[in-house]
């Protein structure tokens, strides 16, 4: 397997624009999280998704932020409209069930820089 | 609201040197701990799982230790290498519903000095 996709890579952007996340999880992982991850706060959880169910979106910080799981292969993190905080590091994850301990796979990250 | 901290956010030891890396967290009603590594410019690789009602684990020259009752885990690295520079996190699990959710450390950004 090619293990969790993300994409873009990077994205730079300016404020007020729409910002789109992609990610792809590993065939047969039933749960999929997304992640910030920023110097000041560190790795922070935003959303995640159980056989493509929103299960806890506390994190989400705003409104302006949105996600969706259409089918078991795909999922965006969408940021309506961009502000300069919201530039970070943008991680999807997946695992094969939420079991304890069951381990997280984490995708490469998209780094996001809003100006 | 779990918190979780490890300190020394950086450290640079001499290639061959053991070292410890610590994780102290204030709830101790976690499901597990687990270590994680992250490389610049890449995602988190999981290196060691520690169930709340163990006290070790082991991996090559890996070794995590977790003491609950105190909130405490470290990270023993054995004859380190430069291949082991990297960003260390653990992370813990909570005990109850929603046990799915991860709370991570700030991380440890280790360099090994050739």
């Amino acid at each position: 397997d090619a293990g969790v996709i993300q994409s873009p890579r990077h994205e730079v952007t300016e404020m007020g624009q729409e910002v789109t996340l992609r990610c792809k999880p590993i065939s047969g992982h039933d749960y999929l999280f997304w992640y910030r991850q920023t110097m000041m706060r560190g790795l922070e959880l935003l959303i995640y998704f159980n056989n493509n169910v929103p299960i806890d979106d506390s994190g989400m910080p705003e409104d302006r932020f949105s996600a969706k799981m259409p089918n078991a292969s795909f999922s965006t993190l969408k940021i309506q409209p961009s502000e300069p905080r919201d530039s970070a590091v943008y991680f999807c994850a997946s695992s094969r069930t939420g079991q304890g301990t069951d381990t997280q796979y984490f995708g490469p990250g998209t780094r996001l820089t809003v100006l | 609201k779990q918190e979780v901290t490890q300190i020394p956010a950086a450290l640079s030891v001499p290639e061959g040197e053991n070292l410890v890396l610590n994780c102290s967290f204030t709830d101790s009603a976690i499901y597990n701990l687990q270590w994680f590594r992250q490389d610049p410019g890449k995602g988190l690789t999981s290196l060691l799982l520690i169930q709340s009602s163990q006290r070790e684990q082991t991996s090559g020259r890996l070794n995590a230790s977790l003491d609950k009752s105190s909130g405490r885990s470290t990270l023993y690295i054995a004859a380190s290498q430069p291949g082991d520079s990297a960003t260390y996190l653990c992370a813990v699990r909570p005990i109850n519903f929603g046990n799915e959710k991860l709370t991570f450390g700030t991380g440890t950004r280790l360099t090994i000095i050739p």
